[in-house]
């Protein structure tokens, strides 16, 4: 079955310290990754996304992501982070196969950052 | 534009309770989903529609049902509310086939 895996389930950080959360995907074709945030009592919002093309990604607030197709993973990136970045962080998956319609998220990962 | 709108965002139901969760945007988007959101589980998909009048199951569908009469609203409906249905839901909406997901505000639900 298609899965996607996100092995931090907490991290908590300093402020100013370099952050990488991982994400890898069980899905051989072609795939659409999405990085969702969701900031404490709020709905989650797109932080990044990608499609094709450069596999290196620049989304909001300074992150970044990485699609390395040969390991099926696509982590997320952020050099410097800020006690606002505070949040529950998502990946998520979208298969391209034709006539399915299906999102499959990871279990997401707690950033605590410390200021 | 509103967005993805939820109501109610908060409701305490007693186990066998009926009730429906209401979804609408106002994007012109033709996919909704619902979703359910538990600790350590990330989000699991109950239901979606690809368009007005078209609903399909997702991941955990048991114990609900939608239907899509227009484009606009997607309602999800607890026929017979259970304590394991305690949870946080969100419905999102999509504008073409592999894009992005727009998220509601949530509705926290619990069932006692």
């Amino acid at each position: 079955a298609q899965s996607v895996s996100q092995h931090n389930h907490h991290v908590i950080l300093s402020e100013a310290a370099s952050l990488e959360l991982g994400c890898n995907y069980s899905y051989g074709g072609t795939v659409n990754l999405f990085w969702y945030v969701q900031y404490p009592g709020q709905h989650l919002q797109l932080l990044l996304k990608y499609f094709s093309g450069d596999p290196l990604v620049k989304g909001i607030k300074g992150f970044e992501a990485e699609f390395i197709k040969s390991k099926f993973s696509f982590n997320l990136r952020k050099p410097s982070v800020q006690w606002s970045d505070t949040a529950e962080y998502f990946c998520a998956v979208r298969p391209t196969t034709s006539g399915t319609y299906k999102y499959i998220f990871g279990t997401g990962t707690r950033l605590k950052v410390l200021a | 534009n509103a967005g993805v709108t939820q109501t109610p965002k908060f409701q305490v139901l007693k186990t066998g309770q009926s009730m429906t969760l209401q979804c609408a945007q106002d994007m012109n988007h033709e996919y909704m989903s619902w979703y359910r959101q538990d600790p350590g589980m990330g989000l699991r998909l109950i239901h979606y529609s690809v368009g007005a009048g078209i609903t399909d199951q997702g991941e955990v569908p048991n114990g609900y049902n939608v239907s899509r009469s227009t484009t606009e609203d997607f309602p999800l409906r607890l026929l017979s509310a259970a304590p394991s249905q305690t949870s946080v839901y969100f419905c999102a909406s999509t504008r073409g086939t592999y894009n992005e997901q727009f998220f509601g505000p949530g509705t926290r639900l619990t069932v006692l």
